[in-house]
């Protein structure tokens, strides 16, 4: 069964300073990717994803991830942080075939806060 | 696109009561919808998985009997919590999967809050 560890619960990090939000995942094949984010009270909004091809994905709101097999890590990064990324957020693995019943694990999440 | 809804987006009732969830997947068809709780400052947990047209697969430690899931419609999903407890109060999160190629992503719902007296 497929796993994701976020060994970060909680991340404080200055507006204008880079971030980076671990993800760590077991899976035993190729794994399909996510990073959502979740305002208080919300649903998820998708950050990004990743399928296959380029190991840098990029997402909305300037973020990016990169996955690296070798770790079986799905690091999220942002160069600058606003006040408005404070949230939680959500790394997940899918699992299943390409039209399978895909199947999403989450992370036990992180929540960043943002201060002046 | 790819818009979700869920109605309502919170409720408050007494123990021993149903209550009715709906996950609408606004301007694209849903072939299979599925149903996640989340309990505060916690991640989520599937629940169950609603196909179109069958009987949805729940997942293990879910209570098939307590939580009714109907999938009735491309476009419909509903969850109803029967015989509500206070250990039910959660936050509820649908998600419609939508078909991307060869892959296929999930879109969330806004979630729905249920407080049980």
């Amino acid at each position: 069964a497929q796993s994701v560890t976020q060994p970060d619960i909680h991340i404080t990090v200055s507006e204008g300073a880079s971030l980076e939000l671990r993800c760590n995942y077991s899976y035993g094949a190729t794994p399909y990717l996510f990073w959502y984010v979740q305002s208080p009270g919300q649903g998820l909004q998708l950050l990004l994803k990743y399928f296959s091809g380029d190991t840098l994905v990029q997402g909305i709101k300037g973020f990016e991830a990169e996955f690296k097999r070798s770790q079986s890590s799905f690091n999220l990064r942002k160069p600058s942080v606003h006040w408005s990324d404070a949230a939680e957020y959500f790394c997940a693995v899918g699992a299943g075939s390409n039209f399978g019943n895909e199947k999403l694990t989450f992370g036990t999440g992180t929540r960043l806060t943002i201060i002046p | 696109g790819a818009v979700v809804s869920q109605h309502p987006s919170w409720v408050i009732c007494k123990s021993g009561t149903s209550v009715k969830i709906e996950c609408r997947s606004l301007d694209f068809q849903a072939t299979t919808m599925f149903w996640y709780r989340q309990f505060p400052k916690q991640s989520l947990m599937l629940m169950a998985t609603s196909n179109e047209g069958s009987k949805a697969t729940y997942e293990q430690g879910v209570e098939k009997d307590k939580f009714l899931i109907n999938h009735a419609s491309l476009t419909l999903s509903t969850l109803t919590v029967t015989s509500a407890h206070p250990e039910d109060s959660s936050f509820y999160i649908c998600s419609a999967r939508v078909l991307a190629g060869f892959h296929n992503e999930q879109f969330f719902g806004p979630g729905t809050r249920l407080t049980v007296l």
